[in-house]
C-alpha cells in the first residue's frame, strides 16, 4: 500500500515549456486535490476532483489544467510555464468527502527559469 | 470563499512548556477543522481534527478547541518535546475542500 505517490519529485522548466504532474493513490479514495505551497503562504488549492471524470477549480486555478480519467489518478498540467509557477506541488486524497482526513503525497519541487 | 488566518507565524518555546496556535475563519458554512504538521522537507500529516458539532477534542498532549460563534479555533500542545518542532497548519472546510492558514513555525528549545 503506497498511499499517495507523485511523479516527478523534481523538475526544472524553462518559461513557456509544458509539463504534466502525475498523482496516484491506491486507497480507493473518491476525492483528490492539487495544492501549491509557497513560503509564508501555506497550502493553496489549485483544482480538485470529487470523483472520476469530475474536476473543479480551487483558489488559484489560472495557468493549470487537470484531468481525472481514472479514479486512482489525478493529473496536473502546465501548458506554458511561468516563473510565478515555481513552487512545491502537493497532491492529496480523501475517502469520500472534504470533511475527512486528506492524505498527502511527497510533493514535487518545480522550478521555472 | 473561505479565508483562514493563523497566528503567530513563529513560536519558540522551552521544552516542557505549552504551545498555543490560534486560527480564525470567515465562512460560517465551514464544518471541519483539521490541523496538519509538516516537518522540514516532508509532506503535511494530520495530527488532530474537530468537527463543528464538537467544542473540544484531546489526543494525548494535543488538544483543539472550537468556538463557532466567534469563528475561531486553537491548537494546544502541552509538555512540548524537541520532536514537536515543525510547521503547523490549521484549515477550515466544508464537504468538498479545505482552506489552509499560512502556517506557524514552532521551535522547541532544549
Amino acid at each position: 500500500n503506497a498511499g499517495v505517490t507523485q511523479t516527478p519529485k523534481f523538475r526544472v522548466l524553462k518559461t513557456g515549456q509544458s509539463m504534466t504532474l502525475l498523482c496516484a493513490q491506491d486507497m480507493n479514495h473518491e476525492y483528490m486535490y492539487w495544492y501549491r505551497q509557497d513560503p509564508g503562504m501555506g497550502l493553496r488549492l489549485i483544482h480538485y476532483s470529487v470523483g472520476e471524470g469530475t474536476t473543479a477549480k480551487g483558489e488559484v486555478p489560472d495557468g493549470y489544467n487537470v484531468s481525472r480519467l481514472k479514479k486512482q489518478n489525478f493529473l496536473l498540467g502546465l501548458e506554458s510555464a511561468a516563473p510565478s509557477q515555481t513552487s512545491v506541488y502537493f497532491c492529496a486524497s480523501s475517502l469520500s468527502s472534504g470533511a475527512y482526513e486528506q492524505y498527502f503525497g511527497p510533493g514535487t519541487r518545480l522550478t521555472v527559469t | 470563499g473561505e479565508n483562514v488566518e493563523q497566528h503567530p507565524s513563529t513560536l519558540s518555546v522551552q521544552e516542557g512548556d505549552s504551545a498555543v496556535i490560534k486560527c480564525t475563519y470567515s465562512d460560517s458554512a465551514s464544518n471541519y477543522f483539521p490541523w496538519y504538521k509538516q516537518e522540514l522537507g516532508k509532506r503535511p500529516q494530520l495530527i488532530i481534527d474537530i468537527r463543528s458539532n464538537v467544542g473540544e477534542k484531546k489526543d494525548q498532549r494535543i488538544a483543539v478547541t472550537l468556538n463557532k460563534t466567534a469563528k475561531h479555533f486553537s491548537l494546544h500542545i502541552t509538555e512540548t518535546q524537541p520532536e514537536d518542532s515543525a510547521v503547523y497548519f490549521c484549515a477550515a472546510g466544508d464537504d468538498y475542500k479545505l482552506s489552509f492558514g499560512a502556517g506557524t513555525t514552532v521551535t522547541v528549545r532544549a
